[in-house]
């Protein structure tokens, strides 16, 4: 169990550019999340994977985002013409469908935009 | 729709005393999870403590300990003989077991700041 692991840490990018980050799961929780947490605030839940399978989007999740898990195995999330209202850290958490059901977060990624 | 209210956005507490954090929550669902999960500066998210709706009997980790109060929907957590490295934010949280309504995402309150004074 090497934990949850986020690429990159920090992202600075101008407005309009598009950005991806990466999430790698604890191996084998078929369950994936990303949650978007600003300054002052709790994380709020943006989009849920089982498996390959995206089954839940937040209204938070504008069409300029987008996500995937191929294969079931690690996840990408996809900011198109980033804003500077998208200056956040995106979490990543799994976790497995049984047991105590706890999910594992990442450390995150945070994005700047100019 | 399911929120979580944390009152008190900063708290500071001795090295070695008790602090309690409140958290109170809104929902209308009798089986859920809740949690306190802790966020050090710069450090990724770690669970603290959980419990289960439907145990009567209040969660314990070593130090930590939560005073779930089902029908008030209050959810405290309380940190004995308080340390410096538990200085952090600490998020309680809430997860819905009605899985026609999500898929078991975390709803969270807005963080307490935790500060520990040597």
């Amino acid at each position: 169990d090497t934990g949850v692991s986020q690429d990159p840490r920090h992202k600075i990018t101008k407005r309009g550019q598009n950005v991806t980050f990466r999430c790698d799961p604890i191996s084998e929780h078929n369950r994936l999340y990303w949650y978007r947490q600003t300054l002052g605030q709790g994380p709020e839940f943006l989009t849920y994977f089982q498996n390959e399978a995206q089954l839940e989007k937040s209204r938070l999740l504008s069409d300029r985002f987008s996500a995937e898990r191929p294969k079931g195995s690690f996840s990408t999330l996809e900011i198109q013409r980033t804003e500077q209202g998208d200056s956040a850290m995106y979490l990543c958490a799994s976790r497995s469908t049984g047991g105590k059901e706890t999910q594992y977060f990442g450390p995150g990624t945070r994005l700047l935009v100019l | 729709a399911q929120t979580v209210t944390q009152s008190q956005p900063e708290m500071s507490v001795q090295e070695a005393e008790t602090v309690t954090l409140s958290c109170t929550y809104d929902t209308s669902e009798s089986d859920y999870y809740l949690f306190w999960y802790k966020q050090p500066p710069s450090r990724q998210m770690i669970l603290v403590i959980r419990q289960e709706a439907y145990k009567q009997q209040n969660a314990t980790e070593n130090r930590f300990s939560v005073n779930f109060q089902k029908a008030a929907k209050s959810f405290s957590l309380k940190i004995s003989d308080s340390q410096l490295g538990d200085a952090a934010m600490y998020f309680c949280a809430y997860r819905s077991l009605n899985y026609g309504g999500s898929q078991g995402n975390l709803i969270f309150g807005k963080g307490t700041k935790l500060s520990v004074k040597p």
